[in-house]
């Protein structure tokens, strides 16, 4: 049990375009989902905390208007990085929270050209 | 503040037992955590204690957890090729539905 997918895998989009991933918590329902970055052999950076039916909760120095989160159901939240630009390439991890833990999806690697 | 902290490498060999340590700062942490990352992947939980815990095991791992010193080790028991990936410790304070503070990350090497 405890499954969370993301989708996609890994997108590359042109500079100005809106990129939009999911995440599913595939056999549980997640009233919280998070939202992670990650660079290149570095640690997992918190960007934001999804509430679902809520307005999300975003880290300091993160761009709430860049980076759109909706959960709209306690199973489904997305992350839609708009207008990307090439430093926003990284990779994107999400978690749905248990009453003891995280967990996390594979990943989203979104390159931006 | 917050902040916990890991050696970032470890390279034992094959049917060693591997060691990976970790401190804490937040004496408020409850929950403490050790996940796994493979190259391009997301994170695997590999086990979690409470705070008032001193000891866990399941299977080949073992975690201690020194309150007093906020320390806390991963202790993976006959070390296997496949368990070379990159290991976060992280705390909470609330468990899952609280943010987690991750560590730096310790990548594992295990040769033969």
């Amino acid at each position: 049990g405890a499954v969370v997918s993301q989708h996609p895998s890994w997108v590359i989009c042109k500079s100005g375009t809106s990129v939009k991933i999911e995440c599913r918590s595939l056999d549980f329902q997640a009233t919280t989902m998070f939202w992670y970055r990650q660079f290149p052999k570095q640690s997992l950076m918190l960007m934001a905390t999804s509430n679902e039916g809520s307005k999300a909760t975003y880290e300091q120095g993160v761009e709430k208007d860049k980076f759109l989160i909706n959960h709209a159901s306690l199973t489904l939240s997305t992350l839609t990085v708009t207008s990307a630009h090439p430093e926003d390439s990284s990779f994107y991890i999400c978690s749905a929270s248990s009453a003891d833990t995280q967990y996390f999806g594979p990943g989203t690697r979104l390159t931006v050209l | 503040g917050e902040d916990v902290e890991q050696s970032l490498f470890l390279s034992v060999r094959e049917g060693d037992s591997s060691v990976i340590n970790c401190t804490y700062t937040d004496s408020s942490s409850t929950y403490l955590y050790w996940y796994k990352q493979e190259p391009g992947a997301g994170l695997q939980l590999l086990t979690y204690i409470f705070s008032n815990m001193d000891m866990k095991q399941d299977q080949r791992l073992t975690v201690l957890l020194n309150k007093k010193d906020k320390h806390l080790s991963l202790r993976i028991a006959d070390t296997q090729t496949g368990d070379s990936a990159i290991y976060f410790c992280a705390e909470s304070i609330y468990g899952g539905y609280n943010k987690l503070i991750f560590g730096a990350g310790t990548r594992l090497a295990v040769h033969p």
